[in-house]
């Protein structure tokens, strides 16, 4: 399974929106709502941010939403702050009941 | 509030197999998927396979010649063992808690990690 395409690199001034790319196929993004995205901050564990396309779990500012359009799914940071800068992944769930990752997207606040 | 800790050695010779411990603590490890994820050094993240409470398995196609996960449900506790090490095994291993069924939906997602354990395969 080949991993789901993000940009290396997006940045933003805070106050700024930003939108984080995650782009599969068929077999992944595209055929199911099961699309996550993650944040890592450094040398920490991911954290759940968006699941299942566009649901936020407790706790997550409501600034973070997600979506998907065919085989790509976006993840949109609104009011971008300082703190928002880290890394951010997707993940997808697969036709072969597996989950792929996506390369991973350094976000940086400026 | 469900908690996961790795547990193992962190330094694996070359061609020998690495075995880590993750240990579910604050919930039951029934009625859920697990998963482990690994991270090398300055790359993102790669999942390696996952268990459900009844033991049946999945692994990520690039490892699973290598790769077996196990589950102990009488400690809590899933394992994964990975044969035949190199360097290129070198990562941070991570364990998190996958999908689950509740009131006849399942839930596609991994919303609980533990904080990581990093394995050196070196001589």
């Amino acid at each position: 399974q080949s991993a789901l395409t993000q940009p290396a690199s997006v940045s933003g001034s805070p106050g700024q929106s930003i939108t984080i790319s995650c782009t599969g196929t068929s077999s992944d993004v595209g055929g199911y709502n099961y699309v996550s995205w993650y944040q890592q901050h450094p040398g920490k564990a991911p954290k759940l941010m968006i699941y299942e396309v566009s649901n936020r779990p407790s706790g997550v500012s409501n600034r973070f939403s997600g979506s998907k359009s065919g085989n790509t799914a976006s993840l949109t940071i609104s009011g971008l702050q300082a703190e928002d800068e880290a890394d951010y992944y997707c993940s997808s769930y697969t036709s072969s009941s597996t989950w792929v990752f996506g390369g991973g997207t350094k976000l940086t606040v400026l | 509030q469900v908690q996961l800790q790795e547990s193992g050695p962190g330094l694996v010779k070359p061609s020998e197999t690495l075995s880590l411990t993750c240990t579910v603590s604050g919930g039951s490890i029934s009625s859920y998927y697990w998963s482990w994820i690994r991270q090398p050094p300055g790359k993102g993240l790669e999942w390696i396979g996952y268990i459900y409470y009844s033991g049946s398995t999945n692994y990520n196609p690039s490892l699973k010649s290598r790769v077996t996960i196990s589950v102990d449900t009488s400690k809590n506790q899933f394992s994964l063992k990975l044969s035949s090490v190199t360097a290129a095994d070198t990562a941070v291993y991570y364990c998190a808690r996958d999908r689950r069924v509740a009131a006849g939906t399942w839930y596609y997602y991994m919303d609980v990690w533990g904080k990581g354990t990093t394995v050196t395969v070196s001589s």
